[in-house]
């Protein structure tokens, strides 16, 4: 079993859409979990960042992490065509090893 | 947030080359960096942990004499393909965590192809 699992997708949305956008992990003892955005061609660019459970919010972005069920969401709302990219979660315990989903790709429509 | 850039953003070579990479982070000093390969429409793989003064340290699988790393200062880390084939063509992405912060930034990616 991988630690992380992510749905590649692909998934494609109408523009205005809410998108979710989900990961599961298995290790209980992750505390940091992000999110990264990855155009094509380009590095992954750190969205969202949290600590341990709750929400976290910035702009049309939130995140949210349920420790109990090992399971962390993204969620765009009002979804613009720029939102259309690759969307990596990522995940660690402490130290530097951090352990990667493998990506959804989105397509938001115009 | 923390800026990590890379050079060559692109190059091409020719089969039995060598390409080095460059590593930098530009406003934080980074102990450790890290560098990752991507292969089209898949995730990032974990090639080596890159740290300041000493060896790197490489993941499984990973040629150590393939893929020499050099952290020689706290700014700069090099990835260099030795001798390398068209296998080895791929994205290389490298990434650095500002000391003391809980994440990690990526710089924007080198792609390699080589001929």
């Amino acid at each position: 079993q991988k630690e992380v699992e992510q749905d590649p997708g692909p998934l494609s949305v109408p523009e205005g859409a809410i998108v979710s956008l989900n990961c599961t992990y298995s290790n209980s003892a992750f505390q940091y979990f992000m999110w990264y955005r990855q155009y094509s061609r380009k590095g992954p660019e750190l969205l969202m960042y949290t600590y341990s459970s709750g929400n976290k919010e910035d702009g049309r972005f939130t995140a949210q992490v349920d420790k109990s069920s090992k399971y962390i969401s993204l969620f765009i709302r009002d979804s613009q065509p720029s939102d259309s990219a690759t969307y990596l979660c990522a995940m660690r315990v402490g130290g530097n090893q951090f352990y990667f989903g493998t990506g959804t790709s989105l397509t938001v429509i115009p | 947030g923390a800026v990590v850039s890379q050079h060559p953003s692109r190059v091409i070579c020719k089969s039995g080359t060598s390409v080095k990479i460059e590593c930098r982070s530009l406003d934080f000093q980074a102990t450790t960096m890290f560098w990752y390969r991507q292969f089209p429409k898949q995730s990032l793989m974990l090639m080596a942990t890159s740290n300041e003064g000493s060896k790197a340290t490489y993941e499984q699988g990973v040629e150590k004499d393939k893929f020499l790393i050099n952290h020689a200062s706290l700014t700069l880390s090099t990835l260099t393909v030795t001798s390398a084939h068209p296998e080895d063509s791929s994205f290389y992405i490298c990434s650095a965590p500002p000391g003391g912060r809980d994440t990690q930034y990526f710089g924007p990616g080198t792609r390699l192809t080589v001929l």
